[in-house]
């Protein structure tokens, strides 16, 4: 079975401009979850997708948003970048359940200059 | 405070030693995750507890939900199980897709 893959795996962008990454899930996976990780705060949840509805939100400002299709694959997007959204975004995918492993794409590094 | 918090934060072996890596929370959960990431950002899952204890190979997690703290023992550790090592937990009464992280121990295994 397929892992869950991210594309690009690596971006270069300018502040202001916008970007959007893309995750492909397990096959059967119906829940992806979004993260961003960077040096000084760590791992932070983003959003959690299931059914093509925004189950979660983190602590993050409007600019980031995300959505998922018919066939589970999410996208994200960051409008107007700034030099601090610069991170390792990864995505994560599970079973819809109580009691659910995520498995973790590799993940689109993402660097404003 | 955080809500997920490791110790140590750095931990130097030798190859062969016993590692124990700390994690203690402060909400309540309905999974606690053990994770590893290796250089270049890959991030593999090893655990996943709700109580008790589990073991894969030379990997052993246990969780006390009372005490709200889990550990992460490595016997006879290998330079190949240098790496981040994150727990992560699912707390109580938020969608299960969402996990809050410590920071992480970084784990090096000298031959």
């Amino acid at each position: 079975k397929a892992g869950v893959t991210q594309t690009p795996r690596y971006l270069i962008k300018t502040r202001g401009q916008q970007v959007t990454l893309s995750c492909s899930p397990i096959s059967g996976h119906r829940s992806v979850s979004w993260y961003q990780q960077t040096p000084g705060q760590g791992l932070q949840f983003l959003f959690e997708y299931f059914s093509e509805t925004q189950r979660n939100k983190g602590n993050f400002p409007g600019r980031f948003s995300g959505r998922q299709f018919s066939n589970s694959r999410s996208e994200m997007n960051v409008s107007t970048l700034e030099l601090g959204d610069s991170a390792l975004y990864l995505c994560a995918s599970s079973l819809y359940g109580r009691l659910n492993e995520q498995f973790f794409g590799p993940g689109t590094r993402l660097t404003v200059l | 405070k955080n809500e997920v918090e490791q110790s140590p934060q750095n931990l130097t072996a030798q190859e062969g030693e016993f590692i124990t890596i700390n994690c203690s929370y402060s909400v309540g959960i309905s999974a606690l995750h053990w994770l590893q990431q290796h250089p270049g950002g890959g991030i593999v899952s090893l655990f996943m507890l709700s109580s008790g204890k589990k073991k894969h190979g030379r990997l052993i997690a246990t969780i006390n939900i009372q005490e709200k703290h889990s550990s992460l023992h490595i016997t006879a550790s290998h330079p190949r199980d240098s790496a981040v090592y994150i727990c992560a937990v699912n707390a109580g009464g938020t969608s299960y897709g969402k996990l809050t992280f410590g920071q992480g121990t970084i784990l090096t295994v000298h031959p």
